[in-house]
């Protein structure tokens, strides 16, 4: 079975600062991707960035950018340059095969102005 | 391009009654995934639906069941309503590709049952 942790259930961060969002995960797969989902107070989930495992270079998509270490299932997110509107519930994803997403438990980001 | 869009946003029943909840997805989009949010679970799969067929589906009771019609919108239905039912149910479109995956989600239905 997969499974998806999210070890910090609060991050917080000085507006500009850069913050860093762990999530690891577990899966007998050797294809599968994995993403970072934004949810704000609207509870809309929105993609923020998206990796496949079979690619080594990490994924980076403007200020944000992962970490991704496929031998020790860790796939982390970095925020630089925090703006207020990076406030939110973060969730760490992970799919194959299977067509279903499974969900850490969600890590909510407070910026600090 | 218009999003996905989830009706209901909001809806309070009692329990013992049935609810349907709708999604529509993007436009193109043949498949429909639902999700329930809740504080204590997190966000559980329910089902999904492809080109009308559920080909994917979580571990809920029976009494959580769905459907898609022809244009791919999709509706779910939870029957004898329980008080742990109580939860934001969000959807999520994408084409049905395996890759890469992509999902585009709605703004959800937040469901309270008293």
């Amino acid at each position: 079975a997969q499974t998806v942790t999210q070890s910090q259930p609060e991050m917080s961060v000085q507006e500009a600062e850069t913050v860093t969002l762990s999530c690891t995960y577990d899966t007998s797969e050797s294809d599968y991707y994995l993403f970072w989902y934004k949810q704000p107070p609207s509870r809309q989930m929105i993609l923020v960035i998206r990796q496949e495992a079979y690619k080594q270079q990490n994924a980076t998509e403007n200020r944000f950018s992962v970490n991704f270490q496929k031998a020790a299932k860790s796939f982390s997110l970095k925020i630089s340059d925090s703006q207020l509107g990076d406030a939110a519930m973060y969730f760490c994803a992970l799919i194959q095969g299977a067509q279903k997403l499974v969900f850490g438990q969600g890590t909510r980001l407070t910026i600090n102005p | 391009k218009a999003g996905v869009t989830q009706t209901p946003r909001y809806l309070i029943k009692t329990r013992g009654q049935q609810v349907t909840l709708s999604c529509s997805p993007i436009s193109g989009h043949r498949s429909v995934s639902w999700y329930q949010q809740t504080p204590g679970q997190g966000l559980q799969f329910l089902f999904e639906y492809f080109s009308e067929t559920q080909r994917n589906k979580g571990n809920f009771p029976g009494r959580f069941s769905g459907r898609q019609f022809s244009n791919s919108r999709s509706e779910m239905n939870v029957s004898t309503l329980e008080l742990g039912d109580s939860a934001l149910y969000l959807c999520a479109s994408s084409s049905g590709q395996m890759a890469p995956p992509g999902y585009t989600f709605g703004s959800g239905t937040r469901l309270t049952v008293v």
